[in-house]
């Protein structure tokens, strides 16, 4: 079955290092995401990607950065990792042809300490 | 004035009692409507699109007033296993596609 993965499920790391969270789907959509989730806050977007080689900047992408070398990935990058991005990540898409609907991905538990 | 906006309840019903859930949005333009499901440390998961009017699903309708830009969720016959976070999501047009902004949902607790 067509499915949306994330990896790693949990992951602790310290101040100032890099972190890639991998978001892998298997359904052939054009459009990617990546949201954080925090208390209060809800889902807000980092970035996003509407196919190969297509990256845009969300609400909240200071500190992250994404890359789309094909078409079932979508890994998210923190270059410096800080405490304030403690936080549940998820990886979502859509296929982007007509149809708007988003499937998400399982979510990472990212703790920076 | 926020996006997307939702009560956030928790709203604490009875099982076998009918619930409604209101979510605003600011945006005119706004063409698609959905609600999603969400449980405690997982994944919001799809539970309706609503792209006309309105649309039902077994004990689930959702409803779409575009004149006052509001969605709405209703529960029918709530059961134990109703129990969740419920968010609204709107999609606008940006760019080269499409994104959705998201409420920060309405908990439910159906209890017996």
């Amino acid at each position: 079955d067509a499915e949306i993965t994330q990896s790693p499920r949990h992951k602790i790391t310290e101040t100032g290092r890099q972190v890639t969270l991998a978001c892998h789907q298997t359904w052939n959509h054009n459009n990617m995401f990546w949201y954080r989730q925090d208390l209060g806050h809800g889902l807000r977007l980092i970035h996003y990607s509407y196919g190969v080689q297509d990256t845009n900047k969300g609400e909240v992408s200071d500190g992250y950065s994404v890359s789309r070398s094909n078409t079932e990935d979508l890994p998210l990058t923190l270059e410096s990792a800080a405490s304030s991005q403690t936080s549940v990540y998820f990886c979502a898409s859509s296929s982007g042809q007509g149809s708007y609907e988003q499937y998400f991905g399982p979510g990472t538990r990212l703790t920076v300490t | 004035r926020k996006e997307v906006e939702q009560d956030p309840g928790p709203f604490n019903v009875p099982e076998g009692a009918t619930v409604a859930f209101n979510c605003t949005y600011s945006n005119s333009a706004s063409q698609s409507f959905f609600w999603y499901r969400q449980d405690c440390r997982k994944e919001p998961k799809l539970l309706m699109s609503v792209y006309s009017s309105g649309n039902e699903d077994g004990r689930f309708t959702a409803q779409l007033n575009r004149a006052s830009q509001y969605i709405s969720l209703l529960i029918r016959d709530s059961k134990l296993s109703d129990s969740a976070t419920y968010l609204c999501a709107v999609n606008f047009r940006t760019g080269g596609g499409n994104k959705l902004t998201f409420g920060t949902g309405t908990q439910l607790k159906v209890e017996l």
